[in-house]
């Protein structure tokens, strides 16, 4: 099984919701990573976890709050979004170093905020 | 910051070769060149990987300079399923993917 599964594939909210983004692999990996992707853009990294911790945070504002509740898993909780946040959410995985291989990604979850 | 440039859009006919070129001027000794590419509405897919050396794989072919401030991914029969946004990336740190700005590539039938 080589799928990073993302749910839900499309998501609508206004400024005052909460919701959540969620990413599932089984391939093992233990490298998990978040990007945003803005149309005709390339992806923009935000965050990376490595066994689970949380090792990169690319000054991505804090109403995005990610979490990894194990070594399979991965959340993106949302809460009072702006407009200009309506995007392409991808989810990643790889192995702890990656470098040497390859990022498996799932098809995104894409956001629209009113 | 971009860590890597690319020509915005390029052209190939089909059945024929395609080297989308990359600029990474600032890149470290340790740093990987990492190519992907994305077809509308799918996640980036992997391509090819390289450090110093060229390499080569079912699907394409990577030259790196001998200073590695540049590389190339060749395509060497581009096919109409071949059209994507091929980006090349420098993995810095193990883990960290740094995304270029893209080369939309367009297969004439």
């Amino acid at each position: 099984d080589t799928e990073v599964t993302q749910t839900p594939k499309h998501l609508v909210m206004g400024m005052t919701n909460k919701k959540s983004l969620k990413c599932e692999q089984h391939m093992g990996h233990r490298a998990m990573y978040w990007y945003k992707q803005k149309a005709k853009k390339p992806p923009e990294l935000m965050f990376v976890y490595s066994y689970e911790k949380l090792s990169i945070n690319e000054s991505v504002p804090s109403r995005f709050s990610p979490e990894c509740p194990n070594s399979s898993l991965l959340n993106l909780h949302l809460h009072a979004l702006q407009p200009e946040d309506s995007a392409l959410y991808l989810c990643a995985s790889s192995q702890a170093v990656a470098n040497t291989g390859e990022l498996f990604f799932g098809e995104g979850s894409r956001l629209t905020v009113l | 910051d971009a860590k890597t440039t690319q020509p915005n859009s390029m052209e190939s006919n089909e059945e024929e070769p395609v080297h989308l070129p990359c600029n990474h001027s600032t890149i470290s000794g340790t740093d990987y060149i990492h190519w992907y590419r994305q077809l509308p509405s799918q996640g980036p897919e992997y391509v090819i990987h390289g450090l110093t050396s060229n390499v080569n794989n079912r699907m394409a072919s990577l030259a790196i300079a001998e200073d590695r401030k540049s590389s190339t991914l060749i395509l060497h029969r581009a096919t109409l399923r071949d059209a994507a946004v091929y980006y090349c990336i420098l993995v810095v740190a193990g883990n960290q993917f740094y995304f270029g700005t893209g080369t939309s590539l367009t297969v004439i039938p």
